[in-house]
């Protein structure tokens, strides 16, 4: 088990560049999560993937956010014409079995500044 | 609408002085109570899931109680590596957790 993993670490980007980020699960787990995170608030649900099908976007996702998650391994986020509001730790996390209960096992996050 | 809320948001121990962290929540429907901690620059750990009232876990110095409106992490004889903030997550119905904004610890020697 060696925990999730993302990448880049941080992202500098001027405002309106397109950005992708990567995350790769812990290998037998089927669920995979990205959320976002400012300064001083919890981690932001974005989204959610069993295997490769994603099953939930978060109302506040705007469509410049998309995410793939290709054969059910590794997942992307990509966010096109990138505003200062962006700026945010994005987390990934995984998590194992077909039960809600399943604790998530977060990644240490891509930090995006945008210029 | 399903809410956390996390108090206080920070706080200040001298090492050996327990206290206790509050989570307050309102969702229909609850399918578990997460507590993670998270230092600086790195992602959330998870720690606990509680799932009923009355529900409690422990680990080390740690201790996560559960009501049906608030759950409770307590921490008896804090260390400097205690310091972390503590995040609070609600499994409502769906896929999400749902995150408080956390309680920022910091123990001194």
């Amino acid at each position: 088990d060696t925990g999730v993993s993302q990448n880049p670490r941080h992202k500098i980007t001027k405002r309106g560049q397109n950005v992708t980020f990567r995350c790769d699960p812990i290998s037998e787990h089927n669920r995979l999560y990205w959320y976002r995170q400012t300064l001083g608030q919890g981690p932001e649900f974005l989204t959610y993937f069993q295997n490769e099908a994603q099953l939930e976007k978060s109302r506040l996702l705007s469509d410049r956010f998309s995410a793939e998650r290709p054969k059910g391994s590794f997942s992307t986020l990509e966010i096109q014409r990138t505003e200062q509001g962006d700026s945010a730790m994005y987390l990934c996390a995984s998590s194992k079995g077909q039960g809600g209960n399943s604790p998530l096992h977060f990644g240490n996050g891509t930090r995006l500044t945008v210029t | 609408e399903d809410q956390v809320t996390q108090s206080p948001e920070a706080l200040r121990l001298q090492e050996g002085e327990s206290s206790s962290l509050n989570c307050s929540y309102t969702v229909s429907g609850l399918r578990g109570l997460f507590w993670y901690r998270q230092d600086p620059g790195k992602g959330p750990e998870f720690l606990f899931t509680l799932y009923s009232a009355g529900e409690e876990k422990e680990k080390e110095r740690l201790k996560a109680t559960l009501t049906k409106k608030e759950s409770f992490l307590h921490i008896t004889a804090p260390k400097p590596e205690d310091s972390a903030t503590y995040l609070c997550a609600v499994h409502p119905p769906g896929y999400a957790l749902n995150f408080g904004k956390g309680t920022s610890l910091l123990v001194t020697p």
